[in-house]
């Protein structure tokens, strides 16, 4: 199947500090992105679409000017959490959209963020 | 608005064990239906698509069903083994290429 990968798997920051997370395609093209937040024993929450060379779609609730999205090319598309704060402590996801077999989507291994 | 519960939410059972798992969602028009896997700390491992159009899936061991009427779908494992234990999580897009809307997931442990 299509892989996707994250970097950093996990990352531990001092409180006010910002952090980009990567999300690639690796074997595929993928118009479309889509950035997941799950919490302990939760489930995912989709936080904003992400398509190639346009704005990200946030959805309700997510702040769109503390988590900036950039899909700046067809395998790769970034999260940064700016001034990040001990809640958002969280596990993050990508996904990709392969475009095809019924926009079967892939994701990624998730990167852990630690806000201190 | 799509909610999507799956049942139960946790399932221990000895190994070998052929078992059922359940996800209903509330809106039928849906685009496609994935189960996925998740271990501890790991990202998510797809199982089984389904099409809208589509009754069933099957892959080894897993065979996913969908009746859209009713708004349920099932994954069914047979002969389980401790290897499979994990979270399973249902999903479901409204409409082409669009975002996937999960259920809580369901904890399943198989003892040896």
């Amino acid at each position: 199947g299509a892989v996707v990968s994250q970097h950093p798997s996990w990352v531990i920051c001092k409180s006010g500090t910002s952090v980009k997370i990567e999300c690639r395609s690796l074997d595929f093209q993928a118009t479309t992105m889509f950035w997941y937040r799950q919490f302990p024993k939760q489930s995912l929450m989709l936080m904003a679409t992400s398509n190639e060379g346009s704005k990200a779609t946030y959805e309700q609730g997510v702040e769109k000017d503390k988590f900036l999205i950039n899909h700046a090319s067809l395998t790769l598309s970034t999260l940064t959490v700016t001034s990040a704060h001990p809640e958002d402590s969280s596990f993050y996801i990508c996904s990709a959209d392969t475009g095809v077999s019924y926009n079967e989507q892939f994701f990624g291994p998730g990167t852990r963020l630690t806000v201190l | 608005k799509q909610e999507v519960t799956q049942i139960p939410a946790a399932l221990s059972v000895p190994e070998g064990e052929n078992l059922v798992l359940n996800c209903s969602f509330t809106d039928s028009a849906i685009y496609n239906l994935q189960w996925f896997r998740q271990d501890p700390g790991k990202g998510l491992t797809s199982l089984l698509l389904i099409q809208s159009s589509q009754r069933e899936q099957t892959s080894g061991r897993l065979n996913a069903s969908l009746d859209k009427s009713s708004g349920r779908s099932t994954l069914y494992i047979a002969a389980s083994q401790p290897g499979d234990s994990a979270t399973y999580l249902c999903a479901v897009s409204g409409n082409q290429g669009g975002k996937l809307i999960f259920g809580q997931g369901t904890e399943l442990s198989v003892k040896p």
